[in-house]
Formats: C-alpha cells, sequence, structure tokens
C-alpha cells in the first residue's frame, strides 16, 4: 500500500525558515517524481514545485521561486522542502504528492516529468504569524 | 502563471449529469494533453480523479469522463450521487514547466 506521510508544519515567525518532510512506503520511491502542493485556509490547491526520482530536476512555482528548496533522500524515502524568508502569504495545508513512474512528452523530442499526482499523503499545516 | 478558471459552484439532483469546465490558454491547456482532475471532500488530502486529458485511474468510477477543446477541458459526472459532494480542481501542465491549477469547483448534490 502507498503511503505518503507529511509532517514538520509549525507556527512560525515572519521571515522565518522550516523544513517539511514527507516519509514514503509502498512504492519505488526513485522511480516517481514527487510534488508539493499547498492549500491556504478555505482556499484552492497551488503548486509549489516537482523534483524527479533521482533528484536532479527541479521545478518551483514563482511564488516561492529562490525562497524554497525541494530536495530528496532516496536511501531515507524521504522528501524536503526548505522554506525560507516565509511572510503570511505562505500559511496553508502542505501536501506532499506523488507521480505515477515514467516520462511524459512535451512534444515528440522532449520528455518531460509527469506532474500529476496519484497519491497525497495528509498535509501538514504552516502557519506564518506573529 | 494565472490560475485556469472554473465555475465557483455547480449543483445537481442524484441521477443526473452535470459538467465543470476549466479554461486555460495555449500555454497549459491548448499546448499539451496533461490536464488533470482531482476530487476534494472537506479536510481530504485530493484525490486523482482523470490524468492526461481522459485516463481513468484505476478504481475511479466510469460515472467520471472528461476531454479537452482547445483551450478549455471539461470534467463530466453522470448518475450524480450523494457521495460525489465535492470540491473538484482541475490542473495543466505549462509551458514554463509548472503545473497550474483552477481556482476548484464546488458540487452540490441537491
Amino acid at each position: 500500500e502507498v503511503q505518503l506521510l507529511d509532517s514538520g508544519g509549525d507556527l512560525v515567525q515572519p521571515g522565518g525558515s522550516l523544513r517539511l518532510s514527507c516519509v514514503v512506503s509502498g512504492f519505488i520511491f526513485n522511480s516517481c517524481a514527487m510534488s508539493w502542493v499547498r492549500q491556504a485556509p478555505g482556499k484552492g490547491l497551488e503548486w509549489v514545485s516537482i523534483i524527479s526520482g533521482g533528484g536532479g530536476i527541479t521545478y518551483y512555482a514563482d511564488s516561492v521561486k529562490g525562497r524554497f528548496t525541494i530536495s530528496r533522500d532516496n536511501s531515507r524515502n524521504t522528501l524536503y522542502l526548505q522554506m525560507s524568508s516565509l511572510s503570511a502569504e505562505d500559511t496553508a495545508v502542505y501536501y506532499c504528492a506523488k507521480s505515477p513512474t515514467g516520462y511524459s512528452y512535451s512534444d515528440v523530442n522532449t520528455k518531460i516529468l509527469k506532474y500529476y499526482s496519484d497519491s497525497w499523503g495528509q498535509g501538514t499545516l504552516v502557519t506564518v504569524s506573529s | 502563471q494565472s490560475a485556469l478558471t472554473q465555475p465557483a459552484s455547480v449543483s445537481g439532483s442524484p441521477g443526473q449529469s452535470i459538467t465543470i469546465s476549466c479554461t486555460g490558454t495555449n500555454s497549459d491547456i491548448g499546448g499539451y494533453n496533461y490536464v488533470s482532475w482531482y476530487q476534494q471532500h472537506p479536510g481530504k488530502a485530493p484525490k486523482l480523479m482523470i490524468y492526461d486529458v481522459s485516463n481513468r485511474p484505476s478504481g475511479i468510477s466510469n460515472r467520471f469522463s472528461a476531454s479537452k477543446s482547445g483551450n478549455t477541458a471539461s470534467l463530466t459526472i453522470s448518475g450524480l450521487q450523494a457521495e460525489d459532494e465535492a470540491d473538484y480542481f482541475c490542473s495543466s501542465y505549462t509551458s514554463s514547466s509548472t503545473l497550474v491549477f483552477g481556482g476548484g469547483t464546488k458540487l452540490t448534490v441537491l
């Protein structure tokens, strides 16, 4: 059974930092791209970042670029999100999410990560407030 | 990257069909066949319902179907059931190598 357990959410002051973790089981971790998606209270989903199975490819939403860093430790089956320079706008439930194995193609010759997520963690709440 | 446009709410009676639209641009929905749909019940994590425009993951009822025309994708739920009441989000890969979600649609089963 695929399981994703996110953790690390907390109350943090504006300008502060926080690291989220997501421990997974039930699938071959290094074969799957992984993402972070967040949801502000009462709002919709917002994609944050994605990382390839090997960790060498990462992409970020403009809203977090330069402040957040996605990483993974395949030996520990763990995904991370290091967040810094946090502001109230970053307050949200953060979900880790797994992509299926394999790749998609943006055109005949260009392989891309699979951006959709077939399994999600339960979410961890990050509150940025003084 | 602006969010995809979805209606804020739709409703239908049990047994009826409803369709939720999701409008983007040539840089996302119109440019790629990588539209996905998610269902989210209150307090729960999202659940994948459709991927790559019209494909259903294993275990998802065939009452859920989806398509795309130009810059607009659509999710249709037929034979509405009470348990279908939830929020639905579309998403699309973009030319910036990012993912963009729609604002979400609240489905009410009357």
